[in-house]
């Protein structure tokens, strides 16, 4: 499988500010995803991450908030806006490998946010 | 209806048994299935792929599926204490362009 790395991999933000994680994918992959995981819950789908178009953003996550990123088949950008203590939680990115209807996802190590 | 549904937990089981992990799912025509196992802290590592009713196994874990019924199971035998995570179920939704749905988790506790 993939290797994928995460940056940062924690961090403390006031409110009102914006952070941006960066995901790393040692290979090319066709498919990118942004997840949260907030304190407690399982894991949700914020947007499908796409190579050379707008980001394909899940019922309730809105590209003003949730700015994405892909430059290319190894690397991504999860932008968190104008952060507010609800936005604490666990971002993972992950990427789908294989054929279309087969695909299995791999998750990197995640970035734990926490906004005071 | 949740579109994917576990057991919370926690489910604890003595060492060496049989654990069994139930999931079941609202869209008739999802085609993929998988089980991910999450320690405290960590991300999702994924354990099992299903995507042809019956059972699949892989060493200590057999997956089952049956779509007729809509339920997924996975189960360990000869459950150690290192087994003891979250596991979480996932789906591709039909036409789902290999996006996950996960259900909530069910917490395994295995003890000595």
């Amino acid at each position: 499988s993939a290797v994928i790395s995460q940056k940062p991999s924690r961090d403390i933000c006031q409110r009102g500010t914006s952070l941006t994680i960066q995901c790393q994918v040692d290979s090319q992959v066709t498919m990118m995803f942004w997840y949260r995981q907030q304190p407690g819950q399982s894991l949700t789908l914020i947007a499908t991450a796409n190579q050379g178009s707008e980001a394909t953003y899940e019922s309730g996550f809105v590209i003003d908030k949730f700015p994405i990123s892909r430059p290319n088949l190894t690397f991504s950008t999860l932008t968190v806006s104008n952060m507010s203590p609800e936005d604490s939680s666990i971002y993972l990115c992950s990427v789908g490998t294989g054929g279309s209807g087969t695909d299995t996802q791999y998750f990197g190590p995640g970035t734990r946010l926490t906004v005071l | 209806q949740k579109e994917v549904e576990q057991n919370s937990g926690p489910l604890s089981v003595p060492e060496g048994a049989i654990a069994s992990l139930n999931c079941t799912y609202s869209d008739r025509g999802s085609q993929s299935f998988f089980w991910y196992r999450q320690y405290s802290g960590k991300s999702p590592e994924l354990i099992m792929s299903i995507y042809s009713n019956g059972d699949k196994e892989d060493g200590r874990f057999t997956a089952q599926l049956n779509k007729a019924s809509q339920y997924v199971s996975l189960l360990i035998r000869d459950s150690q204490p290192s087994d003891s995570a979250t596991y979480l179920c996932a789906v591709t939704p039909p036409g789902g362009y290999n996006k996950l749905i996960f259900g909530a988790g069910t917490r395994l506790a295995v003890h000595p």
